[in-house]
């Protein structure tokens, strides 16, 4: 059963630490998204990638956080400085772009927590 | 721009009632559809899409949609809710800036169903 993975599931950090947030695509899936949720904003898009390449992060503050895809098989999200309004459940995503409309499928999430 | 409106924020119904979450859309150009459900703690989860051809979409537990063009809906339903459907439920439209394709999926605020035994 394909999943997309993350981790950690759970981080706790002082203001002012380097976060980073690590995802697994499904195998074979060419594009991957990073999204934001909470209670306030509900679920924003930060970052979305196809076939590696960055095509829109307008959604991310561009000051302290970064999105990364290493490789086919490893997404980077990170957040130098962060800050307590960081707190939030941040997913990743991860779908087929092959001339049809296909569904993404999301990660467990990780929770951020910025004292 | 495409956008999508979940009017409510929840919805109330008693175990083996139907129930609807309801979902309207704004759209230029064709419009592909999704409904995704979020248990506590969990990621979202695809339940359905529409992209073209029946109305009526049947997806996963039970659910379907109604596509509906003339009224700009994609209403969710279930013939008899149980309690385990109690959950977060997002409709979602695929991203079509200045008439151009992409595969960004624009949510809607979300519905809390919350079903009673």
């Amino acid at each position: 059963d394909a999943r997309v993975t993350q981790t950690p599931r759970h981080k706790v950090t002082e203001m002012g630490q380097e976060v980073t947030m690590r995802c697994q695509p499904i195998l074979g899936h060419n594009t991957v998204f990073w999204y934001r949720q909470t209670m306030m904003q509900g679920l924003e898009l930060l970052a979305y990638f196809r076939n590696r390449a960055p095509l829109d992060d307008s959604g991310m503050p561009k000051d302290r956080f970064s999105a990364e895809m290493p490789d086919a098989t490893l997404a980077t999200l990170k957040i130098q400085p962060s800050e307590p309004r960081d707190s939030a459940v941040y997913f990743c995503a991860s779908g087929l772009a092959s001339g049809g409309v296909n569904e993404q499928y999301f990660g467990p999430g990780t929770r951020l927590t910025v004292t | 721009a495409q956008s999508v409106a979940q009017p409510e924020d929840q919805v109330n119904v008693a175990e083996g009632n139907p129930l609807t979450v309801k979902c309207t859309y704004s759209v230029s150009g064709n419009p592909y559809l999704f409904w995704y459900v979020q248990y506590p703690n969990r990621g979202l989860q695809f339940l359905l899409k529409y992209i073209t051809g029946d109305n009526l979409v049947k997806g996963s537990y039970g659910f379907e949609a109604e596509f509906n063009k003339s009224q700009t809906s994609f209403h969710l339903k279930k013939p008899s809710a149980l309690v385990s459907d109690s959950a977060l439920y997002f409709c979602a439209v695929r991203d079509a800036p200045y008439g151009g394709a992409t595969n960004k999926l624009i949510f809607g605020t979300g519905t809390l169903l919350a079903v009673q035994p």
